[in-house]
C-alpha cells in the first residue's frame, strides 16, 4: 500500500488529454514539493516534472502538473503512442522522514 | 552529461550480504544528496535510503532499517549501499539516484543493478 495514491491505470486515445491524480497528506504533498516520473519498463525512470509544476529541459510542454492542498495532478495533452508508460509521483514525507512514491499509473494509448 | 552508474548486484542466498556501489559523473558529487530506490519484479518504485551531501545524515525505509547502510566517500566519488540479512523480499532492481538540490527526491536515475535473493 503506497503512501501516495494514484489510479493504477488510465486509457486514452491519441490526441486526447489525460490527467493523473496523486493523493497524499499534509506531511508529504501538503508540505513538500512533488515530482513526477515517466518510466518505460526496462529503462531508467526519467524526471518528468519537479517542484510541483516545473519541466526539466527537453520535456515537451504537452506535459504539465499542478498541486492543490494534498493532491498533485499530472496532465498530458495531445497524447501520442510514445507516451505509453508508467507514471509515478513522489514527495518527501516529514512524518516518515523519507521519500514516498505513488503506486504508479500505467498509461495506455489505445 | 549528468549520469550515475550502479554496480555490485547479483545472486545472493537468503541471510547473505551484498554491497552496491554507484559512480557519478557530470556533476559535483560532494554537493548533492543521493538516494537509492528499488523496484521489485512487477511492482512499483520503492524508496530505500537517502544520504545528505556530506554524509552526516542518513534516512531509511522501515523495510530495510537495521539491515541496510547507506554511505558515501566524497573523496572517491562513490555512493554505497551495504545490504545485510537479505531476504527474498529484497529481490529488486536497485537504482542509484542523484537527488534534487533541495530535497531527497530523485532527479537523475541510473540504469539499475539487479539483486536476486534466492537459495
Amino acid at each position: 500500500q503506497s503512501v501516495l495514491t494514484q489510479p493504477p491505470s488510465a486509457s486514452v486515445t491519441p490526441g486526447q488529454r489525460v490527467t493523473i491524480s496523486c493523493s497524499g497528506s499534509t506531511s508529504n504533498i501538503g508540505t513538500n514539493t512533488v515530482n513526477w516520473y515517466q518510466h518505460f519498463p526496462g529503462t531508467a525512470p526519467k524526471l518528468l516534472m519537479y517542484s510541483n509544476n516545473l519541466r526539466p529541459s527537453g520535456v515537451p510542454d504537452r506535459f504539465s502538473a499542478s498541486k492543490s492542498d494534498t493532491s498533485s495532478y499530472l496532465a498530458i495533452s495531445g497524447l501520442q503512442s510514445e507516451d505509453e508508460a508508467d507514471y509515478y509521483c513522489a514527495a518527501w514525507d516529514d512524518s516518515l522522514n523519507g521519500v514516498v512514491f505513488g503506486g504508479g499509473t500505467k498509461l495506455t494509448v489505445l | 552529461e549528468v549520469q550515475v552508474l550502479e554496480s555490485g548486484g547479483g545472486l545472493v542466498q537468503p541471510g547473505g550480504s551484498l554491497r552496491l556501489s554507484c559512480a557519478p559523473s557530470g556533476f559535483t558529487f560532494s554537493t548533492y544528496a543521493m538516494t537509492w530506490v528499488r523496484q521489485a519484479p512487477g511492482k512499483g518504485l520503492e524508496w530505500v535510503s537517502s544520504i545528505t551531501y556530506g554524509g552526516g545524515r542518513t534516512y531509511y525505509a522501515d523495510s530495510v532499517k537495521g539491515r541496510f547502510t547507506i554511505s558515501r566517500d566524497n573523496s572517491k566519488n562513490t555512493l554505497f549501499l551495504q545490504m545485510n540479512s537479505l531476504t527474498a523480499e529484497d529481490t529488486a532492481l536497485y537504482y542509484c539516484t542523484k537527488a534534487a538540490a533541495t530535497t531527497m527526491t530523485p532527479q537523475i536515475w541510473g540504469q539499475g543493478t539487479m539483486v536476486t535473493v534466492s537459495s
